[in-house]
């Protein structure tokens, strides 16, 4: 168990709908990064929080946003959802701001978009 | 741009056969190099990392890996594998601190 909590594991929705993904990180950890995980495209980089702030920025669509809370939970949201959002969304905390240590992993949620 | 190759899609080995998943990197500046693993239906785990320091680095579950600053690599390695070891492997690089950037990863197969 790396700690790290993502809600819901699996969900199912139509084209065009939005969706919330819940992440509560590793007690004690200040970063929160958000992956999305394909077959055709591997482990993409959404995008870091550290200690409420946004912090770097990857591969993230304008139709998704996200934001990390005071209790330091975050939320990763998507909106007009399209076919190709269809993956597993990771959601992964760490100490530090910086990338230098370790990553502590959720279990992921699986969004299917029919 | 930072990237990071792993040039085997999948490798397969035999049960207490030496293994090897291989990774190779481009990234400007200091590399900060990692491997995690993934088993079915789970979340990345970290296995290792190299900051600095010696070229060898070891890691959980026996495995380890060396860097090789000429050939810009970072391969993972365990001298004997099991069957249990099957699974989902990434190589990821944070150049100079900054974000992870991940391999493609290699499925490795120890076959029984």
């Amino acid at each position: 168990d790396s700690g790290v909590t993502q809600t819901p594991k699996h969900l199912i929705t139509a084209t065009g709908q939005r969706v919330t993904l819940r992440c509560s990180p590793r007690s004690g950890d200040l970063s929160v990064y958000w992956y999305q995980q394909s077959l055709d495209q591997g482990l993409q980089f959404l995008i870091q929080y550290y200690n409420g702030e946004e912090r770097a920025k990857g591969n993230i669509l304008e139709r998704f946003s996200a934001q990390q809370f005071p209790d330091l939970h975050s939320e990763l949201n998507l909106s007009s959802l399209e076919l190709g959002d269809s993956a597993l969304y990771f959601c992964a905390s760490s100490v530090e701001g910086l990338a230098l240590g370790e990553l502590f992993f959720g279990e992921g949620s699986r969004l299917t978009v029919l | 741009a930072q990237s990071v190759a792993q040039p085997e899609d999948q490798v397969n080995v035999a049960e207490r056969n030496p293994l090897t998943v291989k990774c190779t990197y481009s990234v400007s500046g200091n590399p900060y190099l990692f491997w995690y693993v993934q088993y079915p239906n789970r979340g990345l785990q970290f296995l290792l990392k190299y900051i600095t320091g010696d070229n060898l680095v070891k890691g959980s579950y026996g495995f380890e890996a060396e860097f090789n600053k000429s050939q810009t690599s970072f391969h993972l390695k365990k001298p004997s594998a099991l069957v249990s070891d099957s699974a989902l492997y990434f190589c990821a690089v944070t150049p100079g601190g900054q974000n992870f950037v991940f391999g493609p990863g290699t499925r490795l197969s120890v076959l029984p």
